[in-house]
């Protein structure tokens, strides 16, 4: 069964701070992996989606890498500030379904 | 595109009662699921479907039946409400290989 972990629960950083999170899962026979922000309240919005073939994808201050051998995915935020607080969730798709993990709560202070 | 759209966004229902969550996509997507969201249990699926007039089963299905006759609508049905189906119900939908799109939820408290 995939299971999906996400390390630290939980992150505070000051504003302007380089940061990753990451993520890590027990199956490595995925399709693609894909990196959601959710916030308080509200529903998940896609962040950056990376098919098993390639190797990181990036959009704007965001970088997410994926390494399937060793079960390993992280997300690089540049420049943090305090619009990116909210959490950030991984997910793999063995197939047509997603397996979540359960987050971690970035906290960025002004 | 109006994407994933869910109706309705809150729901209080009463033990015992049904309910059918709506969930609606207009981008042609051919895969559709249903989550849950539970506080640290993080997002588990209930059911999911590949394409119209096929559904199957996800890792908490007991309680909730579904149907997909046609390509943009996924409706989750509640049969008979349980105190443990209170959480956060969110639809999503894809195109294979593409990144999946999610709708912005429906709170829903069963008394």
């Amino acid at each position: 069964k995939q299971e999906v972990t996400q390390i630290p629960a939980a992150l505070s950083v000051p504003e302007g701070e380089n940061l990753v999170l990451n993520c890590s899962f027990t199956d490595s026979a995925i399709y693609n992996l894909q990196w959601f922000r959710q916030d308080p309240g509200k529903g998940l919005t896609s962040l950056l989606l990376i098919q098993s073939s390639q190797r990181e994808q990036t959009s704007g201050r965001l970088n997410a890498s994926l390494d399937k051998s060793s079960g390993r995915s992280t997300l690089y935020i540049a420049a943090s500030q305090p619009g990116d607080s909210a959490t950030y969730l991984c997910a793999v798709a063995p197939n047509e379904k997603l397996v979540f993990g359960k987050g971690t709560k970035l906290t960025v202070n002004p | 595109n109006a994407g994933v759209t869910q109706t309705p966004k809150f729901q209080v229902l009463k033990t015992g009662q049904s309910m059918t969550l709506q969930c609606a996509q207009d981008m042609n997507h051919e895969y559709m699921s249903w989550y849950r969201q539970d506080p640290g249990m993080g997002l588990r699926l209930i059911h999911y479907s590949v394409g119209a007039g096929i559904t199957d089963q996800g890792e908490v299905p007991n309680g909730y039946n579904v149907s997909r006759s046609t390509t943009e609508d996924f409706p989750l049905r509640l049969l008979s409400a349980a105190p443990s189906q209170t959480s956060v119900y969110f639809c999503a939908s894809s195109y294979s290989g593409t990144a999946y799109q999610f709708g912005n939820g429906t709170r829903l408290t069963v008394t």
